[in-house]
């Protein structure tokens, strides 16, 4: 059975730490997304990452993929509250469906 | 830029009443998805279209079926709603790229069945 973990499913942060979230898969993929969800609102694009080794980074959100080790890292540099969201990583099987994780609900506090 | 558009962003209906979802994406896309997303499961993919007409179930599509008579437009279709269908209901569509598959989501619909 595919499946996409991540962790943690929850994060509570002081704004101004770092720190990572993990995405795990189970099957072979050099393809992989990350999104962002707002309450109440849709996912919004983050980034693509495209081949083994690929780093993106936007403000404060750099993520990683090691498709050998099955695994992208969403890492999160001197957090702030407007970075409050829940984050998803979803996989690419190259059968134009997507495999997502569960979430990751990040709280960023004073 | 990419645009999914859905009809409604709250609906309240009640039990056993026929339930439409609208999705219109404006760039000639092929596939289009429709998921569900509730606390605790993440996102389950209902069923998905590759062309006009063309329809595949997805993980969890009981209970529910799809149409899609224009390219632009993929309805997702609640025969008799039960309450266990209160949900959000993303809609997603991918543009046509080379090599990867990035889906652009709608706005959602929050249904409620009473």
């Amino acid at each position: 059975e595919l499946k996409v973990e991540q962790n943690p499913l929850f994060l509570s942060m002081q704004e101004g730490k770092n720190y990572t979230i993990y995405c795990n898969y189970s099957t072979t993929s050099d393809r992989l997304y990350w999104y962002r969800q707002d309450p109440g609102k849709s996912l919004e694009s983050l980034f693509v990452l495209l081949s083994n080794g690929a780093v993106k980074q936007e403000g404060r959100l750099m993520a990683s993929l090691d498709t050998k080790a099955r695994l992208s890292t969403l890492h999160i540099t001197a957090a702030v509250h407007d970075l409050s969201a829940t984050y998803f990583c979803a996989v690419d099987i190259y059968t134009d469906k997507l495999i997502f994780g569960t979430g990751t609900r990040l709280q960023v506090f004073p | 830029d990419v645009k999914v558009t859905q009809s409604s962003r709250y609906l309240v209906k009640r039990t056993g009443e026929k339930v439409f979802l609208e999705c219109v994406q404006d760039m000639d896309h092929e596939n289009m998805f429709w998921y569900r997303q509730d606390p605790g499961l993440g996102l389950r993919l209902i069923y998905f279209s590759y062309d006009v007409k063309m329809k595949e179930k997805g993980d969890i599509p009981e209970g529910y079926s799809v149409s899609r008579e224009k390219k632009e437009r993929f309805s997702l279709i609640l025969e008799s709603a039960s309450t266990n269908q209160t949900s959000m209901y993303l809609c997603a569509s991918p543009p046509r790229r080379e090599g990867y598959n990035e889906q652009f989501f709608g706005p959602g619909t929050r249904l409620t069945v009473l």
